[in-house]
């Protein structure tokens, strides 16, 4: 079926400097992409979100890039810091809201001090 | 604070055992999600309520069922329980139905069989 995955794992970034977290979709009628983060025992926190008519959308230290054409999504934060440490899934759905949300397998983000 | 509740946030119990998961959504939210999520692998979907309708199913056990009730709190039901249902079990709510297609999930029940 579709899927959305996520290519690294585990991502290792020192204190300070950018990272960069991947995420591949299979889905070409997903319309809607978000961004998660999950800390240790926690529920997934959204962190952005981005619609298939934008390529780029950004927040307070993260951005979201979306290549349709290669159906690829990255989130960028900047000046990792150690409260950054958690699991990172992208998610994907369709329009209307009735689709459930498809989450890709997670990526950890270790921040080295 | 996120807004959905989770009830309990622990629960141990026996193979064969039945439990019920309950959530409570945000305030206003009428949409329910449930997934599970065992240890290091990614959230899997179950099943979505809205406003007391089941409207999508994933991979839900036929051992596993759930509800949305008249005052939108939802209750996961898992029956016959086996040691691989040890899990985390999130609940989530959406406004999709307002334009805001984001979740926001509760902190989880983690539910433990031996």
């Amino acid at each position: 079926g579709e899927s959305v995955g996520l290519h690294l794992p585990t991502l290792s970034v020192q204190e300070g400097d950018n990272s960069i977290i991947n995420c591949a979709y299979s889905n070409s009628a997903s319309d809607y992409f978000i961004w998660y983060k999950q800390e240790s025992g926690k529920g997934p926190q959204f962190i952005i979100d981005i619609r298939s008519n934008m390529d780029k959308r950004q927040g307070q230290r993260v951005t979201v890039l979306l290549n349709k054409t290669v159906k690829h999504l990255s989130l960028q934060i900047a000046a990792t810091q150690p409260g950054d440490s958690a699991v990172y899934f992208c998610a994907e759905t369709g329009s209307g809201g009735y689709q459930k949300v498809t989450f890709g397998t997670g990526t950890k983000l270790q921040v080295i001090p | 604070d996120s807004g959905v509740t989770q009830t309990p946030k622990h629960l141990i119990t026996a193979t064969g055992q039945r439990v019920t998961l309950r959530c409570s959504p945000r305030s206003g939210d009428l949409s329910v999600y449930w997934y599970q999520q065992s240890l290091d692998q990614g959230l899997q979907f179950l099943i979505q309520y809205y406003n007391g309708e089941e409207r999508a199913k994933g991979n839900i056990l036929e051992r596993f069922s759930a509800q949305q009730f008249p005052d939108l709190h939802s209750e996961l039901n898992l029956s016959s329980l086996e040691l691989g249902d040890s899990a985390l079990y999130f609940c989530a709510s959406s406004a999709w139905d307002r334009g805001n297609y984001g979740y926001t999930f509760g902190s989880g029940t983690r539910l433990t069989v031996v």
